[in-house]
């Protein structure tokens, strides 16, 4: 897992209600993401920021939020526009845009 | 849709056997990277190997890469019971941009 943190590690979510996922690196990298994880799928692409105070949409932005405003912070927050967000959400940092990317352990997030 | 895909989706073996598994992509890449993930946790990241290599090795992990099919594989030798994961391809793009593939599950059996 690197020097990446991610909390918590279980998230229980409400309906209407926005939660934030928190993700931390302190490898001085410039680039972090965010993935989500459905049962037996692959990786796909939420947010990404090359930089801080710069972030780009994924593949899946719609019902996500986020911000980066310190280079080792990279919060998520899933919005109650998300109708289907149980899943398991993966954060990652890499030197710079492109470069291997190294991953944090994973939130798994629950609906009530 | 993915760009890489990954071949087969499961695998099972016996400890002490080769496990081989193969990743197909659609466009231009840079480098394919694969990683590997157990139950649960964050993924690992094994080998990169970049578009103008054919063949990495590492361990006992081979990466051989085909540009010319946009094919990669993965090969692992003499398995152990600690191999059995899931396990995915990444490509690279000129952009910077990641796609993985849905990934091998692979259960190495003692």
């Amino acid at each position: 897992d690197g020097g990446i943190t991610q909390s918590p590690k279980y998230l229980f979510r409400k309906e209407g209600q926005n939660v934030t996922l928190s993700c931390e690196q302190n490898l001085n990298h410039d680039a972090m993401y965010w993935y989500r994880q459905d049962p037996g799928q692959g990786l796909r692409l939420i947010y990404y920021s090359q930089i801080v105070n710069d972030f780009q949409k994924g593949d899946i932005a719609e019902g996500y939020s986020v911000s980066r405003e310190k280079k080792e912070s990279f919060p998520l927050t899933v919005t109650s526009a998300q109708k289907n967000p149980t899943a398991f959400y993966l954060c990652a940092s890499s030197i710079s845009h492109g470069e291997t990317q190294y991953f944090g352990p994973g939130t798994r997030l629950l609906v009530l | 849709s993915q760009q890489g895909e990954e071949d087969p989706q499961a695998l099972s073996i016996q400890e002490g056997e080769n496990a081989t598994m193969n990743c197909s992509y659609k466009t231009s890449i840079n480098n394919l990277q694969w990683y590997r993930q157990n139950s649960g946790r964050g993924l690992v990241h094994l080998i990169l190997i970049r578009s103008n290599e054919r063949e990495k090795h590492s361990g006992r992990l081979r990466v051989t890469l085909d540009t010319s099919k946009k094919s990669s594989s993965l090969l692992i030798t003499a398995s152990r019971a600690a191999d059995t994961a899931s396990y995915f391809c990444a490509t690279t793009d000129s952009w910077g941009k990641f796609q993985f593939g849905a990934g091998t599950q692979v259960v190495v059996t003692p």
